[in-house]
């Protein structure tokens, strides 16, 4: 079956510093990668997405490579803010199937 | 009104109680999910409809019934619930089956924050 791996939280950073959230993935086939946004208070958000190998997704300043040689989706930003903390899932869909299956989900705190 | 909303968005009842969580999307879309998430576990795929008929029921205690009258409602009604079902429960929506499907983005409401005494 399906399933997503996610780093362990929390991720604790300083502004402006550089930010990486590990994602590794199991699925048959061609899945499509997501990673969605939930900030405090509120549901998730579609934050980026690569739906082939090789395809970048970006969106806010936050980018994730699609590398099927090493099965992973991670997300990165150069420069986070304190606006940024929120808990990040990955998620993944297989061709077929409209239903995602999510990570865990990572914590990140940005400190001013 | 734009998107997914969800009433009421605090909900405390006692365990004998009945009540009743609504979602409502205003996206056009024909599958809805509703999930459950609780601190310290991962999120909870609960049941899912595509164009009104129930596709997934994940091993869902019985005293959670959800009910989808058309694809831009869906209710979640609660009875005799356990402390242990306290969670928020998340509402989402997305193009379903006819859009060629792993694309599929899927668009949340905000939650029902549930407290059971």
């Amino acid at each position: 079956g399906n399933s997503v791996t996610q780093m362990e939280g929390p991720v604790t950073l300083s502004e402006e510093a550089f930010l990486t959230i590990n994602c590794t993935y199991t699925a048959t086939g061609y899945p499509s990668l997501f990673w969605y946004v939930q900030y405090p208070g509120e549901g998730l958000q579609l934050l980026l997405k690569a739906t082939k190998a090789d395809d970048k997704g970006s969106n806010k300043g936050f980018e994730a490579t699609y590398r099927k040689e090493t099965t992973s989706f991670h997300l990165e930003k150069g420069s986070v803010q304190v606006s940024d903390s929120a808990v990040y899932f990955c998620a993944l869909s297989n061709r077929g199937s409209y239903i995602p299956t999510f990570g865990r989900g990572t914590s990140l705190i940005v400190h001013p | 009104e734009t998107g997914v909303t969800q009433t009421p968005r605090h909900l405390v009842m006692g365990m004998t109680n009945k009540k009743s969580l609504k979602c409502e999307q205003h996206l056009g879309h024909n599958a809805m999910y509703w999930y459950k998430q609780s601190a310290k576990k991962p999120l909870e795929l609960m049941f899912v409809y595509n164009f009104k008929e129930q596709t997934e029921n994940n091993s869902v205690p019985s005293r959670f019934s959800p009910e989808c009258p058309n694809s831009s409602h869906l209710f979640l009604h609660l009875h005799t619930l356990q402390p242990e079902d306290s969670a928020l429960y998340l509402c989402a929506s997305s193009q379903g089956s006819t859009s060629g499907g792993s694309t599929d983005t899927q668009y949340f409401g905000p939650g029902t924050r549930l407290t059971v005494l």
